[in-house]
């Protein structure tokens, strides 16, 4: 039982390139969760999903897409790379409540 | 709107001293959750307690303890006897229950320093 794992763990990106990042569960909840970590800021909320096919938009959204195609995967997409994105990002799952945070991956952008 | 205030940025105390992490929250739900974790330098995000917004026990697990106060909306996370091993950032954090997603609104975190 692997919990939540994340994938790629460090990237560095330079502006304007994209990257998708995977977040895999292995537990079978139904939510799932992107947070980025920026200094002094706590985590904050960019996209969620309450089931496989669903998405929805968290705190943070802009410069995002995300998918959810299969229960256990949820995808974090950049399109186009901006220094502002340089963060730490987390994926959780969710059950009834109590949430199951990655890793974390460490992403910059130059 | 939710909101969860962590006043403290950063706190350091000598080993075997006690010490208070202050969260308070605000909302408009009545049923919600209020969780802790703990992120030592590695980076990784630690659960430490989910408290129910309809049970204000206060609870103790080892030298961690916990006082949930509904009147003053804090959720305070006290170390006793700190150790070096303590150190880390803290986060408090609010889950609302009847948005149905649970998702959760961080505090901005306290960084804690244990000087040996």
């Amino acid at each position: 039982n692997a919990g939540v794992t994340q994938t790629p763990k460090f990237r560095v990106l330079k502006t304007g390139q994209s990257m998708t990042l995977l977040c895999a569960q292995d537990m079978n909840h139904e939510y799932m969760y992107w947070y980025r970590q920026d200094p002094g800021m706590g985590l904050r909320l960019i996209h969620y999903s309450v089931g496989e096919g669903t998405t929805a938009k968290g705190e943070v959204p802009d410069g995002y897409n995300v998918s959810r195609l299969k229960k256990q995967n949820f995808l974090l997409g950049l399109e186009s790379a901006a220094p502002s994105q340089t963060s730490v990002y987390f994926c959780a799952s969710n059950d009834r409540g109590e949430q199951y945070f990655g890793p974390g991956t460490r992403l910059t952008v130059t | 709107a939710q909101k969860v205030t962590q006043a403290q940025t950063e706190i350091s105390v000598v080993e075997k001293e006690d010490v208070t992490l202050d969260c308070v929250y605000e909302t408009r739900d009545t049923t919600y959750y209020l969780f802790w974790y703990k992120q030592p330098p590695s980076g990784e995000l630690v659960f430490l307690i989910r408290r129910n917004s309809f049970d204000e026990q206060n609870e103790i697990s080892g030298r961690y303890s916990w006082n949930f106060q509904k009147s003053t909306s804090s959720f305070n996370f006290t170390i006793t006897a700190s150790q070096v091993v303590d150190s880390a950032v803290y986060f408090c954090a609010l889950s609302e229950v009847l948005t149905g997603a649970n998702n959760l609104f961080f505090g901005t975190g306290t960084r804690l320093t244990v000087i040996p």
